[in-house]
């Protein structure tokens, strides 16, 4: 089954420290993108990339860090920077056309 | 300034109406897409319906149709015969640019009451 997926499902980390949120897509899409929602709020863009080897920082890129060295994959990196990490993430691809767009299931970041 | 505008932030309706929720977006780009998804409390984003800048007709799919009106930049989503399991957050987002970028208005919180 096609579709994307994002590991861990939850996820702890300790002030101070890096951590990488992974997002892998089988839907042959081009674009990928990754956002953080807050309790109660929408979704803000934090990077977005169409190729490979390229990526644009979105509305609150400060604090984290992205790659696209393969279609599949755009691997999102929280670090030590980002004054309150604590949120849900969430991973979206689409088709180089832009008519359709899904998500993946998401990662529950906690700071402890 | 705000791409995609939710009024509503919340909204309460009887199981087995019609409900409207409303979305009004900005952008210059003539070729843009419109989606509408679904947030039940697990947190998965759910695509619901999806219209295009240059669609002629309004987009449907099953119980969801969209009201794609492009001279007032407005893609309200209607849902017919609600259901106690339509209960959840609905967010409105647009695509444009290139390269593509996807941008999400507030939401909006739908609870249907029995």
């Amino acid at each position: 089954d096609g579709g994307i997926t994002q590991s861990p499902k939850y996820l702890f980390r300790k002030e101070g420290q890096n951590v990488t949120l992974s997002c892998e897509q089988n839907l042959n899409h081009d674009a990928m993108y990754w956002y953080r929602q807050d309790p109660g709020q929408g979704l803000r863009l934090i990077y977005y990339s169409q190729i490979v080897n390229d990526f644009q920082k979105g509305d609150i890129a400060e604090g984290y860090s992205v790659s696209r060295e393969k279609k599949e994959s755009f691997p999102l990196t929280v670090t030590s920077a980002q004054k309150n990490p604590t949120a849900f993430y969430l991973c979206a691809s689409s088709n180089q056309r832009g008519t359709e767009a899904f998500f993946g299931q998401g990662t529950r970041l906690t700071v402890v | 300034a705000q791409k995609i505008t939710q009024t509503q932030p919340g909204m309460f309706v009887q199981e087995k109406e019609a409900v409207t929720l409303d979305c009004t977006y900005d952008t210059s780009d003539p070729s843009y897409g419109l989606f509408w998804y679904k947030q039940p409390s697990s947190g998965e984003m759910i695509f619901l319906i999806y219209q295009g800048s240059y669609d002629q007709q309004n987009a449907t799919e099953g119980r969801y149709s969209l009201n794609f009106q492009k001279a007032r930049k407005s893609a309200n989503l209607v849902i017919s015969a609600s259901q106690l399991g339509d209960s959840a957050m609905y967010f409105c987002a647009m695509r444009e640019g290139t390269p593509q970028k996807l941008v999400f208005g507030q939401g909006t919180r739908l609870t249907i009451n029995p």
